[in-house]
């Protein structure tokens, strides 16, 4: 079974659709993430969640806002997407928020044409 | 800006060769670090940890090293395989307990067979 699974895998949209990428952990782990890879490979993380709360949102456009229907999903949806929002999309997951490893997904590539 | 970065962007080694792949940090706050390995179309897959507490930690054919007086973090794998070929990030943990991981910019490892 996969541990951290996200859909879809490719993305290709238009500038201005809205968008979203579903994430779904079946660990039982308590916090999740969403990190953004550019093309250098450089990952940075825009959000985490913890127990349904929001406990970090780096600062990321208010355009993308993560939705937690239960601590097993966190989804990104994306609004009025932008060329520049063109990345691979990682959702994670760990058991407790701070100093413990995280399990990611396989990755979204969003084209943004 | 970030505080995690790599000394070597590319590293090229013979196959059965030992690799040593290396991250500069800045925050001595971090208490915990973590390397991981990205194989190409994949999310970022756990190789070993360390905590701060700690100067040297063996897995399987890698070890971690953890220089705080430098603040320095190593990742050495021995006998280098072609299976090893990925990208390699360093990450932190900054925050805590309410933390969460910042990465580095990246190694891309090559094995020659």
């Amino acid at each position: 079974d996969t541990a951290v699974s996200q859909t879809p895998k490719y993305l290709v949209t238009q500038m201005g659709n809205d968008k979203s990428i579903k994430c779904e952990q079946n660990l039982g782990h308590d916090t999740m993430y969403w990190y953004k890879q550019d093309s250098k490979k450089f990952l940075k993380i825009m959000f985490s969640y913890n127990n349904k709360e929001l406990i970090i949102n780096e600062t990321v456009p208010n355009r993308f806002s993560p939705k937690s229907p239960d601590k097993a999903h966190l989804n990104l949806h994306i609004n009025s997407l932008e060329l520049g929002d063109s990345a691979v999309y990682f959702c994670a997951s760990s058991q407790v928020q701070g100093a413990t490893e995280a399990f990611f997904g396989q990755g979204t590539r969003l084209t943004v044409v | 800006g970030e505080s995690v970065g790599l000394h070597l962007p590319t590293l090229s080694v013979q196959e059965g060769d030992n690799s040593i792949i290396n991250c500069a940090y800045s925050n001595s706050a971090s208490d915990y670090f973590i390397w991981y390995k990205q194989e190409s179309g994949k999310g970022p897959q756990f190789i070993i940890d360390i905590r701060s507490n700690m100067d040297k930690r063996q897995g399987q054919r890698v070890t971690v090293l953890l220089n705080k007086t430098v603040k320095h973090l190593s990742l050495q794998i021995a006998a280098t395989q072609p299976g090893d070929s990925a990208v390699y990030f360093c990450a932190e943990n900054i925050g805590g307990s309410q933390g969460n991981l910042i990465f580095g910019k990246g190694t891309k490892l090559s094995v020659k067979p």
